[in-house]
């Protein structure tokens, strides 16, 4: 079956920092590829996706490439906020139309 | 205006009570979701209706019972509520069925004493 696997935080860092999330997924066929962000006490926003190999998708500084390659889709900032704070789900979206998740990943950025 | 909507923001009930979660998004999407969101952060879709014809069913009680009304509504009634059950339940919306992007509402959290 599908499954998504992203790094275990919690990721702490200080402002302006450099931010790196992994993200890696198995699945059949071509799935999309999303990132969602959950600011405390709140719901999931989607924050970008991309669709097909080699696609990035951008917003708010935040940009992720998709990688058949490495079934990889990594989110990466140049400079965090104390803003950012939040956890964030790499997601894909096969066949059948049920995202499948990974466990989430908390930031935390000091200031 | 708000996409997807969700009531209860929060809802505290006893053990064995009965209680329904309502959702609407005013996006004109023919497809709605439920998620459910444990303590751990884990997201798991539960349920999706398309032009309120039900289209995926996970495994879930059958105490949990969704219903569409039309387009725009999916609700999600739990009958003999559990301690288990406590958890963050989300509403989604996609346009269609086509791995079309999803849409999530703020979510209703529920905790059963």
């Amino acid at each position: 079956g599908n499954s998504v696997t992203q790094m275990e935080g919690p990721v702490t860092l200080s402002e302006e920092a450099f931010l790196t999330i992994n993200c890696t997924y198995t699945a059949t066929g071509y799935p999309s590829l999303f990132w969602y962000v959950q600011y405390p006490g709140e719901g999931l926003q989607l924050l970008l996706k991309a669709t097909k190999a080699d696609d990035k998708g951008s917003n708010k500084g935040f940009e992720a490439t998709y990688r058949k390659e490495t079934t990889s889709f990594h989110l990466e900032k140049g400079s965090v906020q104390v803003s950012d704070s939040a956890v964030y789900f790499c997601a894909l979206l096969a066949a059948g139309n049920k995202l499948t998740f990974g466990g989430g990943t908390r930031v935390l950025v000091k200031p | 205006d708000t996409a997807v909507s969700q009531t209860p923001k929060y809802l505290v009930t006893q053990m064995g009570n009965d209680k329904s979660i309502k959702c609407e998004q005013n996006l004109g999407h023919d497809t709605m979701y439920w998620y459910k969101q444990d303590s751990k952060k884990f997201l798991k879709i539960m349920f999706s209706y398309n032009n309120k014809e039900l289209i995926i069913n996970e495994t879930v009680p059958n105490r949990f019972s969704p219903k569409s009304p039309d387009k725009a509504h999916l609700n999600l009634h739990i009958n003999s509520l559990e301690l288990g059950d406590s958890a963050v339940y989300f509403c989604a919306s996609s346009q269609g069925v086509a791995r079309e992007t999803q849409y999530f509402g703020p979510g209703t959290r529920l905790l059963v004493l």
